[in-house]
């Protein structure tokens, strides 16, 4: 089962806008990530807020984290071309058999010219 | 510095062939992980481990088998392959509470 739910799962936006995407979670959790994956490539770690946290920045990226409502914002300002990628949030749980991530199934961003 | 590298890249199998994929970390991470990712799911946890010598099944662990000999290299096994496996396998290694990096993945097809 997916711990992270995406919303919107797809986002067509226009260079130079904004773009914001939501997570949503059912367990308590360690911390939350956030990560990139370009067409056919790997994940690339984008940023990650601590279950004690309420935001981050970083470069064009913000997060937010409310723990009460168990749900994650990502934004993207002044998006570029290069940002066409899906999305995915994860959840890090602390288990007795360690830290694993849960993903979430994305919100796939295009970014027009 | 090559971080993560996951061998071979492309694979075909034959539905109840065996293979292994090879996972390599320079990093010194403790944790390492194998997922999947089916096309438009997200990644989906199959077995991971905690250190040498450790493993633990994940969220889809039937039908594989890993091993973590070495610290730096996470195995993951395929004994009798089925076209449910194909998929694009991803390792990842990490240090509590960080990022997690990624290889590059491996697509498997059993056809």
């Amino acid at each position: 089962s997916q711990q992270g739910e995406e919303d919107p799962q797809a986002l067509s936006i226009q260079e130079g806008e904004n773009a914001t995407m939501n997570c949503s979670y059912k367990t308590s959790i360690n911390n939350l990530q956030w990560y990139r994956q370009n067409s056919g490539r790997g994940l690339v770690h984008l940023i990650l807020i601590r279950s004690n946290e309420r935001e981050k920045h970083s470069g064009r990226l913000r997060v937010t984290l409310d723990t009460s409502k168990k749900s994650s914002s990502l934004l993207i300002t002044a998006s570029r071309a290069a940002d066409t990628a899906s999305y995915f949030c994860a959840t890090e749980n602390l288990g007795t058999s360690g830290s694993r991530l849960t993903f979430g199934e994305g919100t796939q961003l295009t970014v027009n010219p | 510095n090559a971080g993560v590298t996951q061998t071979p890249k492309f694979r075909v199998l034959k539905t109840g062939q065996s293979m292994t994929l090879l996972c390599a970390q320079d990093m010194n991470h403790e944790y390492m992980y194998w997922y999947r990712q089916d096309p438009g799911m997200g990644l989906r946890l199959i077995h991971y481990s905690v250190g040498e010598g450790t493993t633990a099944k994940g969220e889809v662990p039937d039908g594989y088998n890993v091993s973590r000999l070495k610290k730096q290299n996470f195995l993951l096994g395929l004994e009798s392959a089925a076209p449910s496996q194909t998929s694009v396998y991803f390792c990842a290694s990490a240090r509590s509470n960080y990022g997690y990096t990624f290889g590059s993945g491996t697509r498997l097809t059993v056809v």
